[in-house]
């Protein structure tokens, strides 16, 4: 069964503390590996597609990277404008699946 | 301005009255999808549509149903609401397939009673 887990559930980091998020996935026939931003109360905001192990995408602070396995979601020196929920989801042939995400609280 | 729109935003409701969700987007996407939101659980998937009268199951999609009979459209259809199908629920769009980047509504907030 296709399924996507995110560790952890909630991360609270100091202003500048830099860490990581991690996305493990089992998805038949991969098609693409994404990470979404949500703000409460709203819509799911793109960040980055991955498609094959070993790419890596980056973006202001945020830096993704995929394994056969995992993926995870780097953020250096994080600002508190960075929080919210990081959500994963893998892409099937037809099907999307997402994980439950982490929340993110950075701390000025 | 490239954008999915979902109506209502908010709606209250009682057990068992026919309720209609309207999805539209702008971008010409031929791939269209309900989810639903709930905490703990993340966002899981309905129905999808890969193009016009093309639908399938996701995950969850016991008690819905949904039509693709424009490019644009993608409404949901709870024929008998119950209160477990309380959620918030966002469509999507994107280009091609389920590969690519999906761009999301603001979401609908639906309570029953």
């Amino acid at each position: 069964e296709d399924q996507v887990t995110q560790s952890p559930e909630a991360l609270r980091l100091q202003e500048g503390e830099s860490s990581s998020l991690n996305c493990s996935y089992t998805v038949s026939g991969l098609r693409g590996l994404f990470w979404y931003r949500q703000d409460p109360g709203k819509g799911p905001e793109f960040l980055f597609t991955l498609y094959s192990a070993g790419e890596e995408k980056e973006k202001e602070r945020l830096k993704a990277t995929l394994t056969k396995k995992e993926s995870f979601l780097h953020i250096t020196a994080p600002k508190p404008e960075d929080s919210a929920t990081y959500l994963c989801a893998g892409s099937s042939a037809s099907k999307i699946i997402f994980g439950s995400g982490t929340r993110l609280s950075i701390r000025p | 301005e490239a954008q999915v729109t979902q109506n209502p935003r908010y709606l209250i409701t009682v057990t068992g009255k026919k309720l209609t969700v309207t999805c539209s987007q702008n971008m010409n996407h031929e791939y269209m999808s309900w989810y639903r939101q709930d905490p703990g659980l993340g966002l899981r998937q309905i129905y999808y549509s890969m193009n016009v009268e093309v639908t399938d199951k996701g995950d969850v999609p016991e008690g819905y149903k949904v039509s693709r009979k424009e490019k644009r459209n993608f409404p949901l259809i709870l024929e008998s609401p119950s209160p477990n199908q309380t959620s918030l629920y966002f469509c999507a769009s994107s280009w091609g397939t389920s590969g690519n980047e999906q761009f999301f509504g603001p979401g609908t907030r639906l309570t029953v009673l």
